[in-house]
């Protein structure tokens, strides 16, 4: 099994510049979100999706955008991107957190390697 | 509101030492679920441990253990004889039981010198 998949690895784009960064599953997870990892920072949450065409806001959602057209991809994208927006980002996944009454359980998340990303 | 606090930003020690990591946690939801993270020079985030906020019960695994306290909303992890390859940063997380949102604290890199 290949797990949570990222790419590209790394990734260079000047002010401006739109960018989607990919993020597959293999594991049938229902629950995928986007994390940030910035030095001092520590992982901060972007954006997640409980399932296909859900997603919702993280703590720092401002200038991505996400979507859930299928259960395996959950790609992020930069519309126009910022150098703060410089950073190292990772994909996870999990299986449901849906129970009959809203959030339910807490899975272990499976991350993917990283996505290096410089805006210059 | 949650929180995850790890105050130690850098913790060098010596080979064989025993080390403590801390993690101070905040949250109003009464069920809630903690972890821990490895992530070593490498850069991928390796799953450690899970608990959930019922089971106040120590974990030992191998030379890793980690002590949770409900009355202090802490949830340490402790390496017995620390080895060079323990070098690697360590995050705290948690989830509470009426939110989506798993919440990570800002990590510890741990330095374990030969």
């Amino acid at each position: 099994n290949a797990g949570v998949t990222q790419t590209p690895k790394f990734q260079v784009l000047k002010t401006g510049q739109s960018m989607t960064l990919q993020c597959a599953q293999d594991m049938n997870h229902e629950y995928m979100s986007w994390y940030r990892q910035d030095p001092g920072m520590g992982l901060r949450l972007i954006h997640y999706s409980v399932g296909a065409g859900i997603t919702d806001q993280g703590e720092v959602p401002n200038g991505y955008n996400v979507s859930r057209s299928t259960t395996e991809d959950f790609p992020l994208r930069l519309l126009s991107a910022a150098p703060s927006q410089t950073s190292v980002y990772f994909c996870a996944s999990s299986y449901s957190l849906v129970g009959s009454r809203g959030p339910s359980g807490a899975n272990v998340l499976t991350f993917g390697a990283g996505s290096r990303l410089t805006v210059l | 509101a949650q929180k995850v606090t790890q105050a130690q930003t850098e913790i060098s020690v010596v080979e064989k030492e025993d080390v403590t990591l801390d993690c101070v946690y905040e949250t109003r939801d009464t069920t809630y679920y903690l972890f821990w993270y490895k992530q070593p020079p490498s850069g991928e985030l390796v799953f450690l441990i899970r608990r959930n906020s019922f089971d106040e019960q120590n974990e030992i695994s191998g030379r890793y253990s980690w002590n949770f306290q409900k009355s202090t909303s802490s949830f340490n992890f402790t390496i017995t004889a620390s080895q060079v390859v323990d070098s690697a940063v360590y995050f705290c997380a948690l989830k509470a039981s009426g939110t989506y949102k798993y919440i990570f604290g800002t990590g510890t890199r741990l330095k374990v010198l030969a």
